[in-house]
């Protein structure tokens, strides 16, 4: 079984939507991460979470929301979705030694479409 | 600001080459840095990090090369496969330590 886990693994929707991509990992990791890919622009860093009481935004956190619900549970939330939402979706998780941040390792991602 | 730089244009190479990646950066002073292979719609995957004060690290047919004078890793693949085939990322720390920030990647395409 895969160590991160993503759903739904496609997602349509429409324009104002309410969608959530949910995130679960078995690594037994700390540290959880939203990124979105677009092409030509690489992979950015929506929000991170290095523990259950600890959420933080990322480069580009606005028009998302997130919940860490266990240390094994991070989701993603667009409260009302717009075409430029439309991206590729990566959770990942880390297990740094010390303050050092180490491997990253991700899942397999959320395809999302908004209409 | 911060940048990761990484070749945009597609690498081609003959199967059996050495492929030779490059990761440029300003503004980061970073304690060490990764290397990710991304297949088609899929998630990244951890290939090699290299600490600041390391100058090369090998795995495998893999080879990392990090010069922090320069501010540039190299990244090779000797004796290339078409299954070696993908885009690599290379991602470095935040000085807080906090997070990646990753390139664009490089496509690599190896023929036979």
């Amino acid at each position: 079984d895969a160590d991160v886990t993503q759903t739904p693994r496609n997602r349509i929707t429409k324009t104002g939507k309410r969608i959530m991509l949910e995130c679960s990992q078995t690594k037994g990791h700390d540290r959880m991460y939203w990124y979105r890919q677009d092409p030509g622009l690489g992979l950015r860093l929506i929000y991170y979470s290095f523990d259950v009481k600890d959420i933080n935004k990322g480069e580009i956190s606005d028009g998302y929301s997130v919940s860490r619900q266990a240390q094994a549970k991070f989701s993603l939330s667009l409260e009302s979705a717009i075409p430029n939402q439309t991206a590729l979706y990566f959770c990942a998780t880390s297990a740094p030694e010390g303050n050092i941040q180490e491997t990253q390792y991700f899942g397999p991602g959320t395809r999302l479409l908004v209409l | 600001s911060q940048k990761i730089e990484q070749n945009s244009e597609a690498l081609n190479i003959q199967e059996g080459k050495t492929a030779t990646l490059t990761c440029n950066y300003t503004n980061y002073s970073p304690a060490y840095l990764q290397w990710y292979r991304q297949d088609p719609g899929r998630g990244p995957v951890f290939l090699l990090l290299i600490r600041e004060n390391e100058k090369e690290k090998r795995k495998e047919r893999l080879k990392v090369t990090f010069d922090t004078t320069l501010k540039q890793s190299l990244f090779h693949i000797t004796a290339s496969q078409p299954a070696d085939s993908a885009t690599y990322l290379c991602a470095l720390d935040e000085n807080s330590g906090y997070a990646l920030n990753f390139g664009k990647g490089t496509s690599l395409l190896v023929t036979p």
